[in-house]
């Protein structure tokens, strides 16, 4: 099976600070996606990424970065982290573009900033 | 845009009754349907799926079927378990120019009591 693995499962972090959610994959997923998950605005798209160094914009990806260097590995950047974005972040990842493949996700990283 | 349009819950059930979450969505093209779970506390994971019309995707007692004719994909269950409490997404997923994101319904909260 396919693996997903978050770094962290919490974190509390201050208003200002940069912060980094790491993501990994263990098999050979061209694709990968963050989202974020609220209450009652189910999960948006942040960033996603096609292939190495590749990066598009999803729905939502004010005050967000991403940096893919290695193919397995996907990490989002919250460049000066505020309140608003206390959420849970849910890192995804997929063989294909499109069609039939779905999503494999990873545990998701509560993160509070305070 | 492309979008899925979720019953709204919390859904409460009595150990055994009938399950029935409603989804439709919206596409240009022809997407590939999927529901997904989350248990509380964890990532999402994929339940079932279907590729094109008619095709019923069924995992763990639950069932789907890709109605094309009223663009839905509606999620059932026989006979529901307190083990099922969790929230239910239903995704589309499509080529597009921009690539293609899992597009995710808000969610439906279903809560099994024994």
């Amino acid at each position: 099976d396919v693996k997903v693995t978050q770094s962290s499962r919490y974190l509390v972090k201050r208003t200002g600070e940069k912060v980094f959610l790491e993501c990994v994959q263990d098999m050979d997923h061209e694709n990968m996606f963050w989202y974020r998950q609220d209450p009652g605005l189910g999960l948006r798209l942040i960033y996603f990424s096609y292939d190495v160094k590749m990066k598009e914009k999803g729905d939502i990806p004010e005050g967000y970065s991403v940096s893919r260097e290695k193919k397995e590995r996907f990490s989002l950047i919250l460049e000066s982290a505020s309140t608003n974005q206390t959420s849970m972040y849910l890192c995804a990842s997929s063989l294909r573009r499109q069609g039939a493949y779905g999503y494999t996700f990873g545990s998701g990283t509560r993160l509070t900033v305070v | 845009g492309d979008s899925v349009t979720q019953m709204e819950g919390p859904v409460t059930l009595s150990e055994e009754a009938f399950l029935t979450i409603n989804c439709t969505y919206t596409a240009t093209g022809y997407p590939s349907l999927f529901w997904y779970v989350q248990y509380p506390g964890e990532g999402l994971q994929l339940l079932l799926k279907a590729t094109k019309a008619d095709d019923k995707g069924s995992n763990k007692g639950f069932e789907a079927t890709y109605r094309k004719e009223t663009t839905s994909f509606h999620l059932e269950k026989g006979s529901v378990q307190v083990s099922d409490s969790a929230v239910y997404f239903c995704a589309l997923r499509t080529a597009n120019q921009a690539g293609t994101a899992l597009i995710f319904g808000k969610g439906t909260t279903l809560s099994v009591s024994s």
